[in-house]
């Protein structure tokens, strides 16, 4: 079955330090997105990507990068972390169709100490 | 500016309580509807959607929706909710912009339902 997997699950980093959360999806969708979730903010865009070499900021994009070398991964860097990137990011991907829904990774959670 | 609004941030329910969710979102064009859960711990899954057709829709584990296009409104309903539908529900919009689509989140409510 087609599926949507984000690694890590868990991590714990320090300020300051550069984080790679991995997306992977088999379901060769176009669209892929990553949110972070808090609570009190719901899901917040943070990048998003429409296609290979395709990316483009959310909402929230500040101190985060994407780069989509391939069709099924859109690793999410954050370039120095800091505390206020403790957060529940949850990856997404859609074929890009307008009557489709996206379907979602299990999620990282993510403390920066 | 595109945004969806959920009116209730925390609902409490008991057991076999009717329940209704509040959604609106402000896009004049065409639109596509959807309800998430994520359940506690979990992922956001889809419980139900509307493309076109019938505004009433089903989705699974019982729940229901009914876009009303005069009211930009999708309100969730189920008419007797269980202690296993405690989770967080999100309302979304995808609308386009453009030449792009873009799914537009509500905040999200949060459902506690007391055996």
């Amino acid at each position: 079955d087609a599926e949507i997997t984000q690694s890590p699950r868990h991590k714990i980093t320090e300020t300051g330090r550069q984080v790679t959360l991995a997306c992977h999806q088999t379901w060769n969708h176009n669209n892929m997105f990553w949110y972070r979730q808090d609570l009190g903010h719901g899901l917040r865009l943070i990048h998003y990507s429409y296609g290979v070499q395709d990316t483009n900021k959310g909402e929230v994009s500040d101190g985060y990068s994407v780069s989509r070398s391939n069709t099924e991964d859109l690793p999410l860097t954050l370039e120095s972390a800091a505390s206020s990137q403790t957060s529940v990011y949850f990856c997404a991907s859609s074929d890009g169709r307008m009557n489709t829904e996206a379907f979602f990774g299990q999620g990282t959670r993510l403390t920066v100490v | 500016a595109q945004s969806v609004s959920q009116h209730n941030h925390h609902v409490i329910l008991s057991e076999a309580a009717s329940l209704e969710l509040g959604c609106n979102y402000s896009y004049g064009g065409t639109v596509n509807l959807f309800w998430y859960v994520q359940y506690p711990g979990q992922h956001l899954q889809l419980l139900l959607k509307y493309f076109s057709g019938d505004p009433l829709v089903k989705g699974i584990k019982g729940f229901e929706a009914e876009f009303i296009k005069s009211k930009f409104s999708f309100n969730l309903r189920k008419p007797s909710v269980q202690w296993s539908d405690t989770a967080e529900y999100f309302c979304a919009v995808n609308a386009y912009a453009g030449n792009n689509r873009k799914l537009i989140w509500g905040l999200g409510t949060s459902l506690a339902v007391n055996p």
